[in-house]
């Protein structure tokens, strides 16, 4: 079945450092890929997505490379705020199926 | 435009007990599914509705959990009983007809099960 791996948090960092979350995926299929975040009490926003090899999802200075050789989708900001705290979740979803969610990476970003 | 809401978005109960989650879609949205974040863990797929008729419950973990969507509006996801193991994170997600992929998601539940 799909499976998401990502890696283990929590990771902290200094405010305007770069930041990467890698993402690895198993599918049988050609999934679309995405990357979720959950800020302090609130719910899963959608962060970016990307629904076919070589494509580039970005947003809010986010970006995500959907890389079908490598089965990765590693989640990439240049400077990071303190805003950024949040944990972060990569998925993947085949068409009309459900997501399949990576664990989840906690990222605290301080001043 | 509301936003998927759940309630209680905190729930501390004793192993034995039952609870009642509550998730009210974004209106108009016929796709409504649930996921739980157990320990930490991935968030996993339970269950999913297509208006009141369930399309798959392949992730209902064992007959304690009990969903239902009647008139296929808002939905309930109750535990009975709770056990230990439940304790953790409930969330639904709503879809669109047109839209292929995104669910929105609720703030989630809080399931604390001592």
């Amino acid at each position: 079945g799909n499976s998401v791996t990502q890696m283990e948090g929590p990771v902290t960092l200094s405010e305007e450092a770069f930041l990467t979350i890698n993402c690895t995926y198993t599918a049988t299929g050609y999934p679309s890929l995405f990357w979720y975040v959950q800020y302090p009490g609130e719910g899963l926003q959608l962060l970016l997505k990307a629904t076919k090899a070589d494509d580039k999802g970005s947003n809010k200075g986010f970006e995500a490379t959907y890389r079908k050789e490598t089965t990765s989708f590693h989640l990439e900001k240049g400077s990071v705020q303190v805003s950024d705290s949040a944990v972060y979740f990569c998925a993947l979803s085949d068409p009309g199926q459900n997501f399949v969610f990576g664990p989840g990476t906690r990222l605290s970003v301080l001043p | 435009e509301a936003g998927v809401t759940q309630f209680p978005s905190h729930s501390v109960i004793e192993k034995g007990q039952t609870v009642t989650l509550r998730c009210d879609p974004i209106s108009g949205h016929d796709n409504l599914y649930w996921y739980r974040r157990v320990m930490g863990k991935e968030i996993k797929f339970l269950l999913h509705f297509v208006k009141e008729s369930k399309q798959d419950e392949s992730g209902m973990p064992n007959n304690r959990f009990l969903a239902e969507r009647t008139g296929g509006t808002y939905s309930t996801l109750k535990v009975q009983p709770a056990e230990l193991e439940d304790s953790g994170v409930y969330f639904c997600a709503s879809k669109g007809i047109g839209d292929s992929y995104e669910q929105y998601f609720g703030s989630g539940t809080r399931l604390t099960v001592t």
